[in-house]
């Protein structure tokens, strides 16, 4: 059965750091996914990961895959208060291909 | 522009009545899915359908049930609600087999139900 963790679940960042969130991931799969979601939103899609070593950037947000570690990392440089959202990693693995989420980072950037 | 939508923002229902909650996508997707998000246990998949009339359970299907008459549109049905069925509610669609860059959900602005 496959498992999706992200850590930390909550993360409180000072604006200008930067910080990490972590997805593991525990069998093989060939996708790896991104979400944002906004507080009383719905999950917006950031990125999709295909391949061992792939890496996508989007402004401030910067997403690698090492499919060999079964892991995925969410890179954020030089926070500002707009990137303050939850983010979900979700990897395709369940029955039919379906997707299976992790439950989530809170981030919170203060000034 | 992809659109999945969801019927009502927020509802708020009586304990035991039955409730529907609407999905409707115009993307011609195959596969849909209802999840259930709650505080610190994440995104719950409660059912999913891959095709007109075929339907699946998901991780928590109790005291829910679904149907897909058409391709676009997915309801899930609390048939006698209770208050722990008090949560936000998110469909999303996707099509189905997409390899490569597709496969990813898109999901409705969620549906907010209170049960009181």
């Amino acid at each position: 059965e496959l498992k999706v963790e992200q850590n930390p679940l909550f993360l409180s960042m000072q604006e200008g750091k930067n910080y990490t969130i972590y997805c593991n991931y525990s069998t093989t799969s060939d996708r790896l996914y991104w979400y944002r979601q906004d507080p009383g939103k719905s999950l917006e899609s950031l990125f999709v990961l295909l391949s061992n070593g792939a890496v996508k950037q989007e402004g401030r947000l910067m997403a690698s895959l090492d499919t060999k570690a079964r892991l995925s990392t969410l890179h954020i440089t030089a926070a500002v208060h707009d990137l303050s959202a939850t983010y979900f990693c979700a990897v395709a693995g369940g029955s039919q291909g379906n997707l299976i989420f992790g439950k989530g980072t809170k981030l919170s950037v203060k000034p | 522009d992809v659109k999945v939508t969801q019927s009502s923002r927020y509802l708020v229902k009586r304990t035991g009545e039955k409730v529907f909650l609407e999905c409707v996508q115009d993307m011609d997707h195959e596969n849909m899915f209802w999840y259930r998000q709650d505080p610190g246990l994440g995104l719950r998949l409660i059912y999913f359908s891959y095709d007109v009339k075929m339907k699946e359970k998901g991780d928590i299907p109790e005291g829910y049930s679904v149907s897909r008459e058409k391709k676009e549109r997915f309801s899930l049905i609390l048939e006698s609600a209770s208050t722990n069925q008090t949560s936000m509610y998110l469909c999303a669609s996707r099509r189905h087999g997409t390899g490569g860059a597709g496969g990813g959900y898109t999901f409705g602005s969620g549906t907010r139900l209170t049960v009181v």
